[in-house]
C-alpha cells in the first residue's frame, strides 16, 4: 500500500503558483520524498525527489518539513499543460524496489 | 535517448485470446519494470528485471501473466486466455543501475488493452 496521503483533486489558476500537498508520516529514515505526474493518456513523468533538505529543478521545488511527515510540490507559475495526476511517493533511494503509487492528486489548472 | 517505447499503443482482443507487448528501454539502462493501471488507480507494480534476470514479481502476476527479457534488453510481456478483468493499461519503465540515490525510473506511454 502506499505510503503517502494526497487530497484527490486540486484547483490552481494559470500563472499562479500550484501547491500540492503531501502526507508521509510513518517515512523512514533512509527514504525519498519523489514526486511524478501524469498526463492523460501518458505514462507518469519523474519531477523532483529528495531526502530532507529543499530542492528545486526546472520543473519545481519540493519543500519537506523538518520532521520529514509531509512535504509540498510547488509548481511556480502553473500552465494549462500541468493539468495532470500528480504522484508522492517514499521509497528507499537507492534500492531497486518499485515504486508504489496511490491515487495521487488531479490538478486541474484553469484558463 | 529516445525514450521507452511501448508497442502497439492500442490491443483490443476477445476473451481468451493470447496477447504478446513489447518495451524496448532507453539504451544502456539495465532495469527494467511492468506496471499495470486500471481506471481512476494510480500504476500497481508487476515485475522486474535486472539485465536478463527477472528479480521480483507481485502476487498481481497471476500464472497466466509471463515476462521476459532475454537479451537485457527488450522485454516482452504475454497474457495468456485473457479475461475481462485483464483490460488496462500496461506500462513499461526503465532506470540504470549506478545512478545511486537517484534511481529514477523512466516510463514509457504504455499499451492499452480492451477485452472484449
Amino acid at each position: 500500500d502506499a505510503k503517502t496521503t494526497q487530497p484527490p483533486s486540486m484547483d490552481c489558476a494559470e500563472g499562479r503558483a500550484a501547491n500540492l500537498p503531501c502526507n508521509h508520516s510513518t517515512i523512514s529514515g533512509n527514504e525519498y520524498v519523489y514526486w511524478y505526474r501524469q498526463i492523460h493518456s501518458q505514462g507518469p513523468q519523474y519531477i523532483i525527489h529528495g531526502l530532507k533538505n529543499n530542492e528545486t529543478n526546472e520543473m519545481a521545488s519540493l519543500i519537506i518539513t523538518e520532521d520529514r511527515k509531509s512535504s509540498t510540490l510547488i509548481l511556480p507559475h502553473a500552465t494549462l499543460r500541468d493539468t495532470a495526476v500528480y504522484y508522492c511517493i517514499v521509497r528507499v533511494g537507492s534500492g531497486n524496489t518499485p515504486l508504489v503509487f496511490g491515487k495521487g492528486t488531479r490538478l486541474s489548472v484553469i484558463a | 535517448d529516445t525514450g521507452v517505447s511501448q508497442n502497439p499503443r492500442h490491443k483490443i482482443t476477445k476473451r481468451g485470446q493470447n496477447v504478446t507487448f513489447r518495451c524496448d528501454p532507453i539504451s544502456e539502462h539495465n532495469r527494467l519494470y511492468w506496471y499495470r493501471q486500471t481506471l481512476g488507480q494510480g500504476p500497481e507494480f508487476l515485475t522486474y528485471f535486472q539485465n536478463e534476470a527477472q528479480l521480483e514479481k507481485s502476487r498481481l502476476l497471476s500464472d497466466r501473466f509471463s515476462a521476459e527479457r532475454p537479451k537485457g534488453s527488450f522485454s516482452t510481456l504475454e497474457i495468456q486466455r485473457t479475461e475481462q478483468g485483464d483490460s488496462a493499461m500496461y506500462l513499461c519503465a526503465s532506470s540504470k543501475l549506478g545512478q545511486g540515490r537517484k534511481n529514477i525510473q523512466y516510463f514509457g506511454a504504455g499499451t492499452r488493452l480492451s477485452v472484449l
